[in-house]
């Protein structure tokens, strides 16, 4: 196993446009961690799943921010109507159930224009 | 809610020199703590967490961090610095299943 991959790893689109973003975790980890990472500080925790149940969502920035892991593996991440204050790095992380410690994506940097 | 408060944005120091990066959180309560390190262009990497036990924990490339519940500090320490150290370095306090990182020390490695 390679590590928690994302895709893609860059992002360039015009405001109001939509994105998807993809992440996909160690095997077997039950816990998928997203984050926002904007320059200059740390990561910013948007919401996390244990297997396809997204246990904590209040954190996500607004309403048009979703995320979904269907199958309790993959997940994505989707932001609606992008504003450039959007433009960040959206790191996702993985962990097994109880592991304390995460395994992090090199993270997809978007870029709105 | 917690906050995690890393004083130092930069520490500029010289290869095999010492050095400490400094981190403060808000409570004690239930805390699980964390260092992680991000190289250039690089995901966040784990560099070693207290999680119970002895407060002097030691991680991965000769770093070591010490919890200090009266403090409510967890810094990070080296005794010998080296280039490849140069990185970000990011303090996080695990609480109610939720992680909140520090800003980022910025530590430079000067040859």
């Amino acid at each position: 196993d390679t590590g928690v991959s994302q895709n893609p790893r860059h992002k360039i689109t015009k405001r109001g446009q939509n994105v998807t973003f993809r992440c996909d975790p160690i095997s077997e980890h039950n816990r998928l961690y997203w984050y926002r990472q904007t320059l200059g500080q740390g990561p910013e925790f948007l919401t996390y799943f244990q297997n396809e149940a997204q246990l904590e969502k209040s954190r996500l920035l607004s309403d048009r921010f979703s995320a979904e892991r269907p199958k309790g593996s993959f997940s994505t991440l989707e932001i609606q109507r992008t504003e450039q204050g959007d433009s960040a790095m959206y790191l996702c992380a993985s962990s097994p159930t109880g592991g304390l410690g995460q395994f992090f994506g090199p993270g997809t940097r978007l870029t709105v224009l | 809610a917690q906050s995690v408060t890393q004083l130092d944005s930069q520490v500029p120091v010289f290869e095999e020199a010492p050095v400490e990066l400094r981190c403060n959180y808000s409570s004690s309560v239930s805390v699980y703590l964390f260092w992680y390190v991000q190289y250039p262009n690089q995901g966040l990497q784990l560099l070693l967490k207290y999680l119970s036990g002895s407060t002097l924990v030691k991680g991965i490339n000769g770093f070591e961090a010490e919890f200090n519940k009266s403090q409510t500090s967890f810094h990070l320490r080296k005794p010998s610095v080296h280039i490849s150290d140069t990185a970000e370095y990011f303090c996080a306090v695990l609480t109610g299943n939720q992680f909140y990182f520090g800003t980022g020390t910025s530590l430079t490695v000067i040859p």
